[in-house]
């Protein structure tokens, strides 16, 4: 199994650009989630998804949209990027919304806007 | 509002000592606590974890300590080791909810 994996590792963008973080699992996963991580402030949950079409917002969702339209994919959207979106963004699955189940991260996105 | 605070942010330990890390919540609700560990370049991984009916877990070298009455938790890492230089998250959250809700997280670097 590949395990979660992201793309792109890296990305830098202008103020006002759109883009697309792409995050995939091999586990059958039900669970799907988007964290950023900043200095200081751990990691933040931006969406999450408990299965195919059902999505939902975390801490921080403002500025990013989510779809879940398989198991396998679960892709987060900045529709107009600004430079406080600037982060290292992970995505995380695990078998089901229960939280006590084991969480695998990706290996991250690191994200600077410009 | 941040319902988990970590400290310390930095710690610097020598080989073969004892690197302690805490937590502490303020949801009395949370019942499952989990640790992760990251190292650079990485995403987290889980660690350990506990729930508040046992006091202490122990996987090796790595054991939670957790103090209900005072809503507080932490890591101890005994022996470190240079290959535990790392960044340590705890987090806290409901079981049966969905959300885990991260600490800051600390930068452990374990001098040889």
């Amino acid at each position: 199994n590949a395990g979660v994996t992201q793309t792109p590792k890296f990305q830098v963008l202008k103020t006002g650009q759109s883009m697309t973080l792409q995050c995939a699992q091999d586990m059958n996963h039900e669970y799907m989630s988007w964290y950023r991580q900043d200095p200081g402030m751990g990691l933040r949950l931006i969406h999450y998804s408990v299965g195919a079409g059902i999505t939902d917002q975390g801490e921080v969702p403002n500025g990013y949209n989510v779809s879940r339209s398989t198991t396998e994919d679960f892709p987060l959207r900045l529709l107009s990027a600004a430079p406080s979106q600037t982060s290292v963004y992970f995505c995380a699955s695990r078998w089901d919304r229960r939280s006590t189940d084991t969480q695998y991260f990706g290996p991250g996105t690191r994200l600077t806007v410009l | 509002q941040q319902q988990v605070k970590q400290s310390p942010q930095s710690l610097i330990v020598q080989k073969g000592g004892i690197s302690i890390i805490n937590c502490a919540y303020e949801n009395t609700a949370f019942d499952y606590f989990p640790w992760y560990q990251q190292f650079p370049g990485k995403g987290p991984a889980l660690l350990i974890a506990i729930r508040p009916d046992v006091s202490e877990k122990k996987e090796g070298r790595f054991t939670i300590s957790f103090n209900k009455s005072a809503k507080q938790f932490s890591l101890h890492i005994m022996d470190s080791q240079p290959g535990d230089s790392a960044t340590y998250f705890c987090a806290a959250a409901l079981i049966g909810y969905n959300k885990l809700i991260f600490g800051a997280g600390t930068r452990l670097a374990v001098h040889p």
